[in-house]
């Protein structure tokens, strides 16, 4: 069964902390992995892809890391702000005609003052 | 530029009755997909359109269907709702269905059935 499935399910972290989300997915055939970041209520924003000969990409203050043998992946969140508040969803994109994307449940993150 | 763009936001319905979501996706965008997100849960496939013809269809009953028209929005319609209806419906839009294309979502329409 294609899945995608995430850890921790909720994250509580001091602003100015880092932390990393995981992310491990069963999907195949396997195209690319996304990660997502979505506000309360809000339609998610991408913050990255990686296919699978991408091992490390960043977009600012987000590193994602991808390790395709053993089908897990890494969201690093460096020198956490309040507006990183939100739901980070790793979404993964099966290949074919169809490319359905796959979402995990999400890792709600709350970053306190 | 404008983001994907979908009406209405808010809706409440009761259960038996119709429903029809729409969207707009970004100017040049030919492909829209559409997803129903239950709260608490990761948005969940439902249809895929490309130039006005289905490309996809996920795991869900024959009382949703959908449409896209020559300027590339979209509609989805659920007939007979019910109670497990209530979720957040995604609309993302595409320049086309390339495997490492972006999609872009629009804000959802939150569904409520009573």
């Amino acid at each position: 069964k294609n899945q995608v499935e995430q850890s921790p399910q909720s994250l509580i972290i001091l602003e100015g902390k880092n932390c990393t989300l995981q992310c491990n997915y069963t999907v195949s055939p396997f195209s690319n992995l996304r990660w997502y970041k979505q506000d309360t209520g809000r339609g998610p924003v991408s913050l990255t892809i990686m296919t699978f000969s991408e091992n490390t990409k960043s977009n600012g203050r987000y590193t994602a890391t991808l390790d395709a043998d053993t089908k897990q992946s890494s969201l690093h969140i460096t020198a956490s702000q309040l507006s990183d508040s939100a739901s980070y969803i790793c979404v993964v994109r099966m290949s074919g005609s169809q490319g359905n994307l796959i979402f995990g449940k999400g890792t709600k993150l709350s970053v306190k003052p | 530029d404008a983001g994907v763009t979908q009406s209405p936001t808010h809706l409440i319905k009761t259960r038996g009755q119709q429903v029809t979501l729409r969207c707009s996706p970004i100017s040049g965008h030919k492909s829209v997909s559409w997803y129903q997100q239950v709260l608490g849960q990761g948005p969940q496939f439902i249809f895929q359109y490309y130039e006005k013809e289905e490309r996809g269809r996920g795991n869900f009953p024959d009382r949703f269907s959908a449409r896209q028209f020559p300027n590339y929005s979209s509609e989805l319609n659920v007939n007979a709702l019910l109670l497990g209806d209530s979720a957040l419906y995604l609309c993302a839009s595409s320049p086309w269905t390339g495997m490492n294309t972006e999609a872009f979502f629009g804000q959802g329409t939150r569904l409520t059935v009573v």
